[in-house]
């Protein structure tokens, strides 16, 4: 069962461009919606999280926007670079477990 | 402040043999916590420690177990190796506070059962 389904499964963009991932989840539970970034052969790297009271934090390019009625959250890269080819991965958790349940991720190939 | 931690980095074993992977978090985490990511998938959650104690455990055989120390590092034991666990095994360390969630991750350590 997944519990949260991410798309596209691969992004191809050009630099410049806007790059946008997007999450769903069903479990009404959940309360805290991470995104990470991870490059080959390193561990996933904490880019930017959001609480379900927010409808959108931004931190510099990178935009989480959320909608907890639709049980959607998504990323959205400005000025896309071809550093941030990787892959991206959003998660979702709930409780004091500190247990991340995560998408299937993104791999992000940005075009020089 | 050095992140987290992980050794070893790579790691070869026969299938039916036992493994130990060790993790040591970032200076003042409380918590670790243990991951398991197979190539092309998002990391699985296996384990959560925090002050020595379990406190989350993922759909995982009873071959895994994992302990954390006085000093917060933990390790990671899987016994009875399987082609299947193959895998990048990823710790991640957090404070417990006003945002446990945010998680930290290590770079991981890459087991290759043969």
């Amino acid at each position: 069962q997944q519990q949260v389904k991410q798309s596209p499964q691969s992004l191809i963009v050009q630099k410049g461009g806007i790059s946008i991932i997007n999450c769903a989840y069903e479990n009404t539970a959940f309360d805290y919606f991470p995104w990470y970034q991870q490059f080959p052969g390193k561990g996933p790297a904490l880019l930017i999280a959001i609480r379900p009271d927010v409808s959108e934090k931004k931190e510099g390019r990178f935009t989480i926007s959320f909608n907890k009625s639709a049980k959607q959250f998504s990323l959205h890269i400005m000025d896309s670079q071809p550093g941030d080819s990787a892959t991206y991965f959003c998660a979702a958790g709930t409780g004091n477990n500190r247990k991340l349940i995560w998408g299937l991720g993104t791999s992000l190939a940005v075009n020089p | 402040d050095a992140g987290v931690t992980q050794s070893p980095t790579h790691l070869i074993k026969t299938r039916g043999q036992h493994v130990t992977l060790r993790c040591s978090p970032i200076s003042g985490h409380k918590s670790v916590s243990w991951y398991q990511q197979v190539l092309g998938q998002g990391p699985q959650f296996i384990f959560q420690y925090y002050e020595k104690e379990e406190r989350g455990r993922g759909n995982f055989p009873d071959r895994f177990s994992a302990r954390q120390f006085p000093n917060y590092s933990s390790e990671l034991n899987v016994n009875a190796l399987l082609l299947g666990d193959s895998a990048l095994y990823l710790c991640a360390s957090s404070r417990h506070g006003r945002e446990p969630y945010e998680q930290y991750f290590g770079p991981g350590t890459r087991l290759t059962v043969t």
